[in-house]
């Protein structure tokens, strides 16, 4: 089975810092990684799939690189509405079998 | 716009079956795609449980597959979870959410969860 872990777990930053979440597979799954973001009470909200592409609508100030095993999830200018937990899955495993990192929290410094 | 709707008891017996349903509307799930199942138990993290496509076909988490059927009513635009023999450890938020796929060249797709349901609190508890 594929394995994710993500880090820091949690965070604590400003608005307009530059804030950068890692994940790491315990194989490699090529580019097929998505970042989700999940507010309290909220169901998750797909922000970058295919490790890189952003989704429709998501600001421009998400983005997202890595192949293989490591993979980041990068906001460029930390916003109030961004304080949030946020979650890498794997789409790689044949047959399919989705996994999700643990998730890393964001939250004001 | 896609809209997705989970609906079930919203407490369930321990060893007996948890069933929900998950409404879609704004568009037609005999148009393809894949639909999924993923639980999150309070304060924890995110777990896939499974996913159908239109025809029936089904893919399921090793961990949970022998406890769980999805199924698809094409005829009502909807599609189901039932999870067996639940125990306390299955009492989470589950959602329903749609898995379109993005052709990358020969047989390679990339699959995500693209419109999720508001999500629906189930217990476990006598």
């Amino acid at each position: 089975d594929i394995q994710m872990t993500q880090s820091p777990s949690s965070l604590s930053a400003s608005v307009g810092d530059r804030v950068t979440i890692t994940c790491r597979a315990s194989q490699s799954i090529s580019s097929y990684l998505n970042w989700y973001q999940q507010k309290p009470g909220k169901a998750p909200k797909l922000l970058i799939y295919a490790a890189s592409s952003l989704q429709s609508g998501v600001p421009s100030r998400f983005s997202g690189s890595g192949s293989g095993t490591d993979f980041t999830l990068t906001i460029s200018s930390l916003q109030p509405e961004d304080f949030a937990t946020y979650y890498c899955q794997q789409s790689y495993s044949t047959p399919r079998i989705f996994t999700f990192g643990p998730g890393t929290k964001v939250d004001i410094k | 716009q896609v809209q997705l709707q989970e609906s079930g008891p919203g407490l369930v017996k321990p060893s007996e079956t948890l069933s929900l349903t998950c409404a879609v509307s704004g568009y037609s799930i005999s148009s393809g795609y894949y639909w999924g199942w993923i639980r999150q138990p309070p304060g924890k993290g995110l777990e896939w449980i499974g996913s159908i496509y239109h025809s029936g076909s089904t893919y399921y988490n090793p961990s949970l597959k022998s406890r769980v059927t999805i199924s698809v009513d094409t005829s009502k635009n909807q599609f189901s979870l039932k999870l067996s023999s639940v125990t306390a450890a299955d009492t989470a938020v589950y959602y329903c959410a749609r898995e379109p796929e993005t052709y990358c060249g020969g047989d390679c797709y990339f699959y995500y969860f693209d419109y999720w349901g508001q999500g629906t609190l189930v217990t476990v508890s006598s």
